[in-house]
C-alpha cells in the first residue's frame, strides 16, 4: 500500500538554526500539507500546497516557514530560525483531491529545539 | 470560527462492549467529516468519512460513524470493541474552498480492557 514517508523521524536543533523537514507524498496525489502537533495539544494545520503554490496557510505559518516541492517527488518544510516553541511533531500529508478526499499522513518528524 | 470538539479526553470500554467516541463540529457551510486513528509512534490513519448521502458511514476495522446535522455531531461507534482498538482518535472537518485544510478535534484516548 502506498504511504507518505517523512525524514528524519527525530531532529534535534539549536535555537536559531535552520531546519528542513522532508516528505515524500504518495506519487499520484496532487495536494500536499504540513501539520504540527505540540505535545499534548491538537493537530494544527500549517499549510496546503497545490500546483506548485501555497493554496492555504494558517496564522502559524509566518515568514519563518516555507515549503517547496523541489523535484516532483519531495515536499519540504523549512523553518529558517527555529524557536523553542517550534518543538513539536510535524506531520506531512497528501491527498488526491480536496476537500472531500481523505488525506494520508506520514509517521511524523519530532522536532526538538534546544 | 470553525471548530471541532471531542468532549471526552478518555473513553474506557471493556472488550466486547460497544464503544462510542463523540465529536461535534461548528462550521459555516457543508462539512466534510473525517475520523483518524493514531497508534503510538505512528502517523494518523484514515478510518472513515462523511461527504453526503446516508448518515451512517462504515469504515475500516469495523468502525462506523453517524452524521447528525441537527445536532452537528459525528460520533464514532463500534458494536464490539477489541483490545487492539486502544489508540488516540481524532475527528476532523474540511470545508470547501479552503485548500483541503483539516480542522482537528483535540483527540480522545480510547482504552479497551480485556
Amino acid at each position: 500500500e502506498p504511504e507518505v514517508t517523512q525524514t528524519p523521524s527525530h531532529q534535534v536543533t539549536q535555537m536559531g538554526q535552520e531546519v528542513i523537514l522532508r516528505c515524500v507524498p504518495i506519487s499520484n496525489h496532487l495536494y500536499f500539507y504540513w501539520y504540527r502537533q505540540i505535545l499534548g495539544q491538537k493537530v494544527e494545520f500549517l499549510v496546503s500546497f497545490y500546483n506548485n503554490e501555497i493554496s492555504e496557510k494558517s496564522e502559524i505559518f509566518d515568514d519563518q516557514f516555507s515549503v517547496e516541492r523541489p523535484d516532483g517527488s519531495n515536499f519540504t518544510l523549512k523553518i529558517r530560525s527555529t524557536k523553542l516553541e517550534d518543538s513539536a511533531m510535524y506531520f506531512c500529508a497528501s491527498s488526491y483531491g480536496t476537500p472531500n478526499t481523505e488525506a494520508f499522513f506520514g509517521q511524523g518528524t519530532r522536532l526538538t529545539v534546544v | 470560527a470553525q471548530s471541532v470538539a471531542q468532549p471526552e479526553d478518555q473513553v474506557n470500554v471493556a472488550e466486547g462492549n460497544p464503544l462510542t467516541v463523540k465529536c461535534t463540529y461548528s462550521v459555516s457551510g457543508n462539512p466534510y467529516l473525517f475520523w483518524y486513528v493514531q497508534y503510538p509512534n505512528r502517523g494518523l490513519q484514515f478510518l472513515l468519512k462523511y461527504i453526503t448521502g446516508d448518515n451512517l458511514v462504515k469504515g475500516s476495522y469495523g468502525f462506523e460513524a453517524e452524521f447528525n446535522k441537527s445536532q452537528t455531531s459525528f460520533h464514532l461507534k463500534k458494536p464490539s470493541a477489541l483490545v487492539s482498538d486502544s489508540a488516540l482518535y481524532f475527528c476532523a472537518v474540511s470545508i470547501y474552498n479552503q485548500g483541503g485544510k483539516l480542522i482537528f478535534g483535540q483527540g480522545t484516548e480510547l482504552s479497551v480492557k480485556p
